[in-house]
């Protein structure tokens, strides 16, 4: 069955960097688009990001404002997130998610994500 | 960008039907997707493309859009079904995901 595990998260500085990856099974990767999805403590989900099948398309959410970059291992069956410039509203649970591939994107599977806490 | 509106909370006895509505300016031209999201776990999709489920979700989860209003139906409520409940499209004027705010569903 699909299993996605994430890793990364950790306590950072405000304005340092994280990586964050996905390790994908039990699918074929390079198949399926991706997405980060990410969820402040006690609110609702945000989506990141998201990535096609090939790394070829990609797109963000606003808020993201050339700060994350979304990329992808196929030969490694990985998603990252790396984000830069980190602020305490960047606090979340970041989740990354397998894209639906129906008519419009939706996510079917996600992994139980990495904590991400911005904190002096 | 896109925005999408759910009634914070939402109370349904055990037995009765539970309506939780996405509200957003034409959304019933658009394909909506429902999550399901318990506390401390990561969410599940429950319905896609407006009215569909995913293998292994139950019969009583349905959906249905038109207008200015997508609905998530769950039938039959039980306890389990206590949850927050998100609605999500894409945005294809912008090119991103929305989510709605999220419905808490509370089992009486």
């Amino acid at each position: 069955q699909v299993q996605l595990v994430e890793s990364g998260g950790g306590v950072v500085q405000p304005g340092r960097s994280l990586r964050l990856s996905c390790a994908a099974s039990g699918f074929t990767f390079s198949n399926f688009g991706m997405h980060w999805v990410r969820q402040a403590p006690g609110k609702g989900l945000e989506w990141v990001a998201i990535i096609s099948y090939d790394g070829g398309n990609i797109y963000y959410g606003d808020f993201v404002k050339g700060r994350f970059t979304i990329s992808r291992d196929n030969s490694k069956n990985t998603l990252y997130l790396q984000v830069n410039s980190l602020r305490a509203e960047d606090t979340a649970v970041y989740y990354c998610a397998k894209d639906h591939a129906h008519s419009s994107p939706s996510l079917d599977s996600w992994g139980q994500g990495t904590l991400v806490t911005v904190s002096s | 960008s896109y925005v999408l509106t759910q009634p914070p909370s939402v109370s349904v006895a055990p037995g009765q039907t539970a309506r939780i509505t996405c509200g957003g300016n034409n959304i019933g031209i658009k394909s909506v997707h429902w999550y399901q999201q318990k506390p401390g776990q990561a969410p599940v999709l429950v319905v896609y493309d407006d009215t569909d489920r995913p293998s292994g979700i139950p019969e009583r989860f349905s959906g249905s859009n038109s207008g200015n209003t997508a609905t998530l139906t769950i039938s039959r409520v039980e306890a389990g079904d206590e949850a927050d409940y998100y609605c999500q499209l894409w945005d294809s004027s912008s090119d991103q995901g929305v989510f709605g705010g999220g419905t808490k569903l509370t089992v009486l």
